[in-house]
């Protein structure tokens, strides 16, 4: 099974800085990564689709690059609604495997 | 609008089975797959399973597989989720979602609490 590795784990920022968050995958899976945002409480919510798609009504804020087995996640101008964790997925071939997380913190 | 509706919250002792549903609207239900994904307090999310709202195919996690059954109901736009065997490592809140093929996992339901506890 192919594992995504997500790091790091916790991170604290300030107000206004840029953030990056990266993922790696055990094997090539092209662009088949896509970042979500979770609050406590609620379910995740989809950011960025094939890597680098932003959806609908996602800040242009949030970012995301990568192919083949290195992505990454960046937020630009870290605002206080921002505070997440945040995971990166592969969306194709099973197992849909999840990365560990990366809890994102206001300094 | 797209929507899941899960149902509400168990408690269940050790050994027990659960089932869980996910009602589907907004959309032709035949046309999606979808997942669950379950987060135990505190930790990340873990992808249970799999199933296609089309021909019946489903997918399991190695972990979960002889002990979790996914199945839908076309007829009430309903995905159902059984577990069994249940622990206290089962504890957590599970969520169901759609998962387009070769696309993004892009709506969720809002969770269900499963608390397994003697």
């Amino acid at each position: 099974d192919i594992q995504m590795t997500q790091s790091p784990s916790s991170l604290s920022a300030s107000l206004g800085d840029r953030v990056t968050i990266t993922c790696r995958a055990s094997q090539d899976i092209a662009n088949y990564v896509a970042w979500y945002q979770q609050k406590p409480g609620k379910p995740p919510k989809l950011l960025i689709s094939v890597a680098a798609i932003l959806q609908s009504g996602v800040p242009s804020r949030f970012s995301g690059s990568g192919s083949g087995t290195d992505f990454s996640l960046t937020i630009s101008n870290l605002q206080p609604e921002d505070v997440a964790t945040y995971y990166c997925q592969k969306f194709t071939g099973v197992p849909l495997t999840f990365g560990g997380g990366t809890k994102v913190e206001i300094k | 609008q797209v929507q899941l509706l899960q149902s509400g919250p168990e408690v269940k002792k050790p050994g027990a089975s659960v089932r869980l549903s996910c009602k589907v609207s907004g959309l032709i239900f035949t046309s999606y797959g979808f997942i669950w994904v379950r987060q135990a307090p505190g930790q990340g999310l873990e992808w249970v399973g799999w199933i296609s709202a089309n021909n019946g195919d489903r997918h399991y996690a190695q972990k979960f597989q002889g002990r979790v059954t996914l199945t839908t109901d076309t007829s009430t736009s309903t995905v159902y989720m059984d577990l069994r065997s249940l622990t206290s490592d089962d504890t957590a809140v599970y969520y169901c979602a759609r998962k387009p093929k070769d696309l993004a996992t892009d709506y969720w339901g809002q969770g269900t609490l499963v608390t397994v506890s003697s």
